[in-house]
């Protein structure tokens, strides 16, 4: 059972574009909703995250959208670069259960120049 | 801050060998730490949950007497793969917990 999913699966975009990415989560227990990048042959960095007190959170290019109700959350990345190719990861976790993050599948964006 | 550190990086090893990965919080502590395994092209799988002082906690399906997980500090915990097979090749990241998680940069494993 896939409790957080992601998509689209992949993404090429124009540089200078928008590339945005959706995930949605099942249970309403979680309350910490972060986005990791991740290079091939590297470990996942944290890029930004959100808590559902905000609807949105933004950190100079990437802006996280949270929309509660829906349970959904979305990753724009704007004015996107080539340098910005990589595999993005959404993860979900709630308090307890020592942070145990609840991942979706992953997409890998392309940034054509 | 908040880095996290594995080593090695790669380490290539003949198959009935065991391997041991070591993973460190190098400029804070860390109660929790986790590892997880990496298939090309997939999302990470969380392996176990290692908290300090105690016994990790393995997610279903993975064998706790072939992934041995040791977290004898707040700064380092370490994954033997015991008696590896080719199928345990994978890349291996280990992550740090300090109200969030922050990972190290991953060992790859190769096993012939």
């Amino acid at each position: 059972q896939q409790q957080v999913k992601q998509s689209p699966q992949s993404l090429i975009v124009q540089k200078g574009g928008i590339s945005i990415i959706n995930c949605a989560y099942e249970n309403t227990a979680f309350d910490y909703f972060p986005w990791y990048q991740q290079f091939p042959g590297k470990g996942p960095a944290l890029l930004i995250a959100i808590r559902p007190d905000v609807s949105e959170k933004k950190e100079g290019r990437f802006t996280i959208s949270f929309n509660k109700s829906a349970k959904q959350f979305s990753l724009h990345i704007m004015d996107s670069q080539p340098g910005d190719s990589a595999t993005y990861f959404c993860a979900a976790s709630s308090d307890g259960n020592n942070r145990k993050l609840i991942w979706g599948l992953g997409t890998s964006l392309a940034v054509n120049p | 801050g908040a880095v996290v550190s594995q080593h090695p990086s790669w380490v290539i090893c003949k198959s009935g060998t065991s391997v041991k990965i070591e993973c460190r919080s190098l400029d804070f502590q860390a109660t929790t730490m986790f590892w997880y395994r990496q298939f090309p092209k997939q999302s990470l799988m969380l392996m176990a949950t290692s908290n300090e002082g105690s016994k990790a906690t393995y997610e279903q399906g993975v064998e706790k007497d072939k992934f041995l997980i040791n977290h004898a500090s707040l700064t380092l915990s370490t994954l033997t793969v015991t008696s590896a097979h080719p199928e345990d090749s994978s890349f291996y990241i280990c992550s740090a917990s300090a109200n969030e998680q922050f990972f190290g940069p991953g060992t790859r494993l190769t096993v012939l």
